[in-house]
């Protein structure tokens, strides 16, 4: 069975901390991505990689950093959090298809940034 | 940017009755995929449905079924004998232009099912 991981479902953190959120897959899916959600807005896309040590900026990627250093685990990263980062984040993996991309959803980590 | 638009935020259904969910979309692209995905308050993401834009036949997946209309980029869900678990948010996310591998979402309708 097709499984996403994010490593906490809660977190609460300080204005300032820097924050980890993980996503590992077992699925051996090049495509990994990092969603932030909002009410109102829907899922935004923060980054993406398509493989090992490959990024690229989505939408929204300012204040966010990310880490690709094997292909299960993709990290976002907030190097210093703000209020404003308070969300729900979602990790989200596809294999490498030329048209089919169904992604496959993490359960979510809900932040607060007090 | 290319968009995804749900123009219902809320919609809410009788048990047993049935709804459906309107989504457009906008893709240069000529082969692609488009789905439905639900996410109930667990905050999950379920696949409910995906049609091939090829395909002119529409998906249908047992209570679930969709009415693509690709010229008009169109792309409704329909819910038979609605159920309470069927209470979520719908997103029907489209692909990006030139990308493959990502989709763009909309903002969602929220359903809620009446008992």
């Amino acid at each position: 069975d097709v499984k996403v991981t994010q490593s906490s479902r809660y977190l609460v953190k300080r204005t300032g901390e820097k924050v980890f959120l993980e996503c590992v897959q077992d699925m051996d899916h090049e495509n990994m991505f990092w969603y932030r959600q909002d009410p109102g807005l829907g899922l935004r896309l923060i980054y993406f990689s398509y493989d090992v040590k490959m990024k690229e900026k989505g939408d929204i990627p300012e204040g966010y950093s990310v880490s690709r250093e094997k292909k299960e685990r993709f990290s976002l990263i907030l190097e210093s959090a703000s209020t404003n980062q308070t969300s729900m984040y979602l990790c989200a993996s596809t294999p490498l298809r030329e048209t089919y991309n169904e992604q496959f959803f993490g359960p979510g980590t809900r932040l607060t940034v007090l | 940017a290319q968009t995804v638009t749900q123009s219902q935020p809320e919609m809410s259904v009788q048990e047993a009755e049935t709804v459906t969910l309107s989504c457009t979309y906008d893709t240069s692209e000529s082969d692609y995929y488009l789905f439905w995905y639900k996410q109930p308050p667990s905050r999950q993401m379920i696949l409910v449905i995906r049609q091939e834009a090829y395909k002119q036949q529409n998906a249908t997946e047992n209570r679930f079924s969709v009415n693509f209309q690709k010229a008009a980029k169109s792309f409704s869900l329909k819910i038979s004998d609605s159920q309470l678990g069927d209470a979520a948010m719908y997103f029907c996310p489209s692909p990006t232009q030139g990308g493959s591998e990502k989709l763009v979402f909309g903002k969602g309708t929220k359903l809620t099912v009446n008992p």
